[in-house]
């Protein structure tokens, strides 16, 4: 079966930019969720969708980020403006439920790099 | 949410078991115990779960003492592949999935030749 797709997979803004990721989850899943993760550090989850509904959104910084998950299947991840701190790999990923032992599928990441 | 602990970093050679312990102390008894796996560059990838006793599956094997305040995750024969970190992560079976993916650190493993 097709993983999770992500894209971009690089991009490179300055700072007071916007940019926006884009994930495909796994046919099926109804749980879709974003995590930021800095250079040597664990995924910090940023938003849980179920369906396109928001189950958890409490980590997100909602001055400067947004997501949506429009028709419960594809989502996208907007920052607006970036700061340099927001210099990380974004990673999407899905689950077929919303329960703490689904098994979680995770894209390659987009890399965000804030100058 | 039962707060994990593990090393740093560990290094290995080809062909040695591995072993990797997590810690956590409060455990509830409705957690279960999940470990992902991270290459560089890659989004994590789930390895194992359980429960109590052992687990085994084509991967690797979890081992639960019976009090269940620690985990270890045992990798056989390990190859410079296996070189990537390793996250334990603790939760409800009930929990919502947002609560319990609270990924640490992690494990930093490095095989060498």
């Amino acid at each position: 079966e097709a993983g999770v797709a992500q894209s971009p997979r690089y991009k490179i803004i300055e700072k007071r930019q916007s940019v926006a990721f884009w994930c495909n989850p796994i046919s099926g899943h109804a749980t879709l969720y974003w995590y930021q993760q800095i250079l040597g550090q664990g995924p910090k989850l940023l938003i849980q969708f179920q369906n396109n509904g928001v189950v958890d959104d409490s980590q997100l910084p909602k001055d400067r980020f947004s997501a949506e998950r429009l028709k419960g299947v594809d989502s996208t991840l907007k920052i607006q403006p970036a700061k340099l701190e927001d210099s990380a790999v974004y990673l999407c990923a899905s689950s077929l439920g919303d329960r703490a032992l689904e098994t979680q599928y995770f894209g390659p990441g987009t890399r965000l790099l804030v100058l | 949410l039962a707060k994990t602990t593990q090393p740093i970093s560990m290094d290995s050679y080809e062909g040695q078991e591995v072993n990797i312990t997590c810690s956590h102390n409060n455990i509830a008894t409705n957690d279960y115990i999940t470990w992902y796996q991270q290459f560089p560059s890659q989004g994590p990838r789930f390895i194992i779960q359980g429960y109590k006793t052992k687990v085994t599956n084509e991967v690797a094997s979890l081992f639960i003492p019976a009090d269940r305040k620690s985990s270890t995750l045992s990798l056989p024969r390990v190859s410079l592949s296996d070189t990537a970190v390793y996250y334990c992560l603790v939760g409800d079976s009930g929990d919502n999935a947002g609560n319990m993916l609270t990924f640490g650190g992690g494990t930093r493993l490095m095989v060498k030749p």
